[in-house]
C-alpha cells in the first residue's frame, strides 16, 4: 500500500496568517492526490483533488500543488471556520489510501 | 445535493455479521462509483472498498477481502457491504460515498453519508 506521511502533524496560527500543509507519497502517485477538511465532530469534506483542482463550492483562499511524491495544501489566510484537521488521499493505487492528518487550530 | 444514508452498524460480537446498507437521493446513482470508508475514534479515514458504477469491478482494503463483499443495486439507488469474520479491528463509523466523477475511473468521494457505527466487543 501507498503510504503517505504528513507535516506538520498539528499547528495553531493566528486568524489570517498564510498555513501550508505538507503530503509525502512512499512512491510516485503522479496527481492523484485529494485533500480533505473534517471539522470536529463532523464528515469529511472534499477540498481539492488531482493535486490542484478546486471542489465546487470552496473557497479560493484554498490552494494546492504537486506531482510524484510531494504535495501541498496552502490556506492564503486562515479563517476561524477552517479550524479542523486535514487529511491528503491516494487514489493512484488500491487499496486508496488516506495520510495521518495536520490538526490546526487557531 | 446528493444525499447518502447509511444504516445497518451496530455491536456485534468478534466472528460475527452485519450487513451495512446506503441509499442515495440523486437520479443519476447510477453513473458513479461507490466506496465505503470507515474512521475510528480519533483516526484518520480508511478506503475499505469501491463498485463500479454498473457493478462491474470491486475493489477491496487487503484486510477486508475475503471477509466484506461490496454490491449495488441501482434500481434502489442502493449499495451494501457486507461484513464477515469481524474483528476488534473493524470497529468504527463506516461512511457510503459517491466519486466526485462520473465515469470508468474510481477516484475521490466528493459525498458522504453521516455514516453508521459499527462496534466490534465481546
Amino acid at each position: 500500500a501507498v503510504q503517505l506521511t504528513q507535516s506538520p502533524s498539528s499547528l495553531s496560527t493566528p486568524v489570517g496568517a498564510r498555513v501550508t500543509l505538507t503530503c509525502r507519497a512512499g512512491q510516485d502517485i503522479r496527481s492523484a492526490v485529494a485533500w480533505y477538511q473534517q471539522r470536529p465532530g463532523k464528515v469529511p469534506d472534499l477540498l481539492i483533488y488531482d493535486a490542484s483542482t478546486l471542489q465546487s463550492g470552496v473557497p479560493s483562499r484554498f490552494s494546492g500543488r504537486g506531482y510524484g511524491t510531494e504535495f501541498t495544501l496552502t490556506i492564503s489566510s486562515l479563517q476561524p471556520e477552517d479550524v479542523g484537521t486535514y487529511y491528503c488521499q491516494q487514489f493512484n493505487n488500491f487499496p486508496f489510501t488516506f495520510g495521518p492528518g495536520t490538526k490546526v487550530d487557531i | 445535493e446528493v444525499q447518502l444514508v447509511e444504516s445497518g452498524g451496530g455491536l456485534v460480537r468478534p466472528g460475527g455479521s452485519l450487513r451495512l446498507s446506503c441509499v442515495g437521493s440523486e437520479s443519476n446513482f447510477n453513473s458513479y462509483w461507490m466506496s465505503w470508508v470507515r474512521q475510528a475514534p480519533g483516526k484518520e479515514p480508511e478506503w475499505v472498498a469501491n463498485i463500479a458504477h454498473d457493478g462491474s469491478d470491486r475493489n477491496y482494503l487487503d484486510s477486508a477481502k475475503g471477509r466484506f463483499t461490496v454490491s449495488r443495486d441501482n434500481a434502489k439507488n442502493s449499495v451494501y457491504l457486507v461484513m464477515n469474520s469481524l474483528r476488534a479491528g473493524d470497529t468504527g463509523i463506516y461512511y457510503c460515498t459517491r466519486d466526485v466523477w462520473v465515469g470508468v475511473i474510481p477516484g475521490p468521494h466528493e459525498s458522504w453519508g453521516q455514516g453508521t457505527v459499527v462496534t466490534v466487543s465481546s
